[in-house]
């Protein structure tokens, strides 16, 4: 009931396309939905979070879609650019101790 | 740059010895986590220090151990290591802070890539 389950595993788009990224969750407590992008070699780093009082959050090119009937999320990158290229984590957690459940990841890779 | 810093950078060392990881926190951060990172795999929870008290526990090992300092900064301990513990280690902290982002909000180091021959 822990698990956050993420899909695809790895994914290959064309500039410009838009790339989606899907999660999945159990715990009905969760109450903070993350996103990491992790480029080789670095840390990952936050992108854009959501929590369930909202369907749809924006930032920029990164938008994350939340569904809290079906118990999912996912990341969606507009206008995707090579730059882009990164393992994408998605995540969840609770307020009461604020430790993160991840997903897999994901490897995207943005062809020219 | 996360404000979280991690020392040393690389470490290479043989079989069965024993090394330390260092991890500074973001300034008033009162939690550190403690994360492996394998080659083009996930990120592996290992144990989580709250204010100097251990909060939870992940998949560590016993042969690892981990501490938070009075200071807040946190070590890792790696010993009798295996070829299997070659990996990228890295810390994270996460608030409270006055007037910062959410606690949830977990800022990653560079990471320290240990490499066991």
């Amino acid at each position: 009931q822990q698990q956050v389950k993420q899909s695809p595993q790895s994914l290959i788009v064309q500039k410009g396309g838009i790339p989606i990224i899907n999660c999945a969750y159990e715990n009905t407590a969760f109450d903070y939905f993350p996103w990491y992008q992790q480029f080789p070699g670095k840390g990952p780093a936050l992108l854009i979070a959501i929590r369930p009082d909202v369907s749809e959050k924006k930032e920029g090119r990164f938008t994350i879609s939340f569904n809290k009937s079906a118990k999912q999320f996912s990341l969606h990158i507009m206008d995707s650019q090579p730059g882009d290229s990164a393992t994408y984590f998605c995540a969840a957690s609770m307020d009461s101790n604020y430790q993160l459940i991840w997903g897999a990841g994901t490897k995207l890779i943005i062809k020219p | 740059d996360s404000g979280v810093t991690q020392t040393p950078k690389h470490l290479i060392t043989a079989t069965g010895q024993r090394v330390t990881l260092r991890c500074s926190p973001r300034s008033g951060d009162l939690s550190v986590y403690w994360y492996q990172q394998s080659l083009d795999q996930g990120l592996q929870f290992l144990i989580q220090y709250y204010n100097g008290e251990e909060r939870a526990k992940g998949n560590i090992l016993e042969r690892f151990s981990a501490q938070q300092f009075p200071d807040l900064h946190s070590e890792l301990n790696l010993s009798s290591l295996e070829l299997g513990d070659s990996a990228l280690y890295f810390c994270a902290s996460s608030g409270p802070t006055a007037g910062g982002p959410s606690v949830n909000e977990q800022f990653f180091g560079p990471g320290t890539r240990l490499t066991v021959l």
